[in-house]
């Protein structure tokens, strides 16, 4: 079965510096790995995804991601935070064998300080 | 132009009742999902269709039966609420399958409706 573990709830970061949100995975197979926010109140917003290709993947609002195959994580980084980067966010893992179930981690809410 | 909607946006009742939530997308997707998030923020899927037909059904009390009259449209209709039932229900939808096979989209979410059962 697929999993996902976000081993922080929550992430405190001051402006201008950088930041990173931990996801860890475990699949049967060849992970398909996505990175979504929310925030208060709304809907999650798709940020970007890893299906195959180069291990650094960018994505929406200057983030980034890097995929770890040998210690399966995907984390989620930003040089220079933004107080309004401060949401919950949400690594997902798809099983390429599991259909089109996604599942997701659960949550870390960052918040950017001035 | 919202891309998937739901309503409605709020939904307070009491135990034992029956109720409907709607979604809709104009993306033109071929997949839809709802998902339940919790008091705690955690995000589980309940159902998902493709083009009407039933694809993901997880272990959801049989209280819950979704209907997807046409792919653009994805219902939730609960019967005999629990106050367990209290939650953010999101809509979500996905291009799933192209040309050659499945695609790895991304999904696509909706604003949620906060079901609160009293």
């Amino acid at each position: 079965a697929q999993s996902v573990a976000q081993p922080e709830d929550q992430v405190n970061v001051a402006e201008g510096n950088p930041l990173t949100v931990k996801c860890t995975y475990s699949v049967s197979g060849n992970p398909y790995l996505f990175w979504y926010v929310q925030y208060p109140n709304r809907g999650l917003q798709f940020l970007l995804k890893y299906i195959t290709g180069d291990n650094l993947v960018k994505g929406s609002y200057g983030f980034e991601a890097e995929f770890n195959k040998s210690q399966t994580s995907f984390h989620l980084k930003k040089p220079s935070a933004l107080v309004s980067d401060s949401a919950l966010y949400f690594c997902a893992v798809r099983d390429p064998g599991g259909g089109n179930k996604l599942t997701f981690g659960t949550g870390t809410q960052l918040k950017v300080e001035l | 132009d919202t891309a998937v909607s739901q309503t409605p946006k709020y939904l307070v009742t009491q135990m034992g009742n029956d109720k409907s939530i709607k979604c809709e997308q104009n993306l033109g997707h071929d997949t839809m999902y709802w998902y339940k998030q919790d008091s705690k923020k955690f995000l589980k899927i309940m159902f998902s269709y493709n083009n009407k037909e039933l694809i993901i059904n997880e272990t959801v009390p049989n209280r819950f039966s979704p209907k997807s009259p046409d792919k653009a449209h994805l219902n939730l209709h609960i019967n005999s609420l629990e106050l367990g039932d209290s939650a953010v229900y999101f809509c979500a939808s996905s291009q799933e399958f192209i040309a050659g096979g499945s695609s790895y989209n991304e999904q696509f979410f909706g604003p949620g409706t906060r079901l609160t059962v009293l």
